[in-house]
């Protein structure tokens, strides 16, 4: 089936440290790949995706590649801020099954 | 364009009641989707509609779970006999045109019951 699998949070960072948050999925046929953030108070929204393989997804910052070989679509940035903390939700989706699996989710903190 | 609202935010019941929510999408979206969130992990999906369609159920979804759109437009999703187990943040989320266009959320309606 399809699924994904993230690191587990919290995650503490001081500002303008580098980010590193790990996915890993896995899937039956070949999934879209997609970032979603929950900023507090706030509802889900897509930060970046990725549709087919060495797709590279930025926004924001942040970046994510799709890597076929190693089944992965960690996510990137290469300065935090205190505007970053958040929970950020990986996410796959196969065209066959027309719906999006997310992750558990993982919890960045940002100190000033 | 005023987002995806769902009503009510909040909701406490009883356990053995039943509940209603409701969920209108932006309003040229064919694809309306319901996740079910508990404290500390991801989305779950629940179901999805095209339209009017409901096109797939997750077994997550008991026969106590019911979900309409009627006419393509707003979105209820039902629970009966409500138990413990079913409190949780209920997401719904709509996109347009084809799979995995972004999905745009609403706050959610937060259930407790008791």
């Amino acid at each position: 089936g399809n699924s994904v699998t993230q690191m587990e949070g919290p995650v503490t960072l001081s500002e303008e440290a580098f980010l590193t948050i790990n996915c890993t999925y896995t899937a039956t046929g070949y999934p879209s790949l997609f970032w979603y953030v929950q900023y507090p108070g706030e509802g889900l929204q897509l930060l970046l995706k990725a549709t087919k393989a060495d797709d590279k997804g930025s926004n924001k910052g942040f970046e994510a590649t799709y890597r076929k070989e190693t089944t992965s679509f960690h996510l990137e940035k290469g300065s935090v801020q205190v505007s970053d903390s958040a929970v950020y939700f990986c996410a796959s989706g196969v065209n066959r099954d027309d719906k999006i699996i997310f992750g558990k989710g993982t919890r960045l903190h940002i100190l000033p | 364009d005023t987002g995806v609202s769902q009503d009510p935010r909040h909701k406490i019941t009883k356990r053995g009641q039943n509940v209603t929510f409701r969920c209108d999408p932006i309003s040229e979206h064919n694809r309306l989707y319901w996740y079910r969130q508990t404290l500390g992990q991801g989305p779950e999906f629940l179901t999805y509609f095209q339209n009017e369609a409901q096109l797939e159920k997750s077994r997550l979804l008991s026969d106590r779970f019911s979900a309409e759109r009627p006419k393509g437009s707003f979105s209820t999703l039902e629970i009966q006999r409500t138990e413990q187990g079913d409190s949780a943040m209920y997401l719904c989320a709509s996109s347009l045109g084809q799979p995995f266009e972004k999905l745009f959320f609403g706050s959610g309606t937060q259930l407790s019951v008791l």
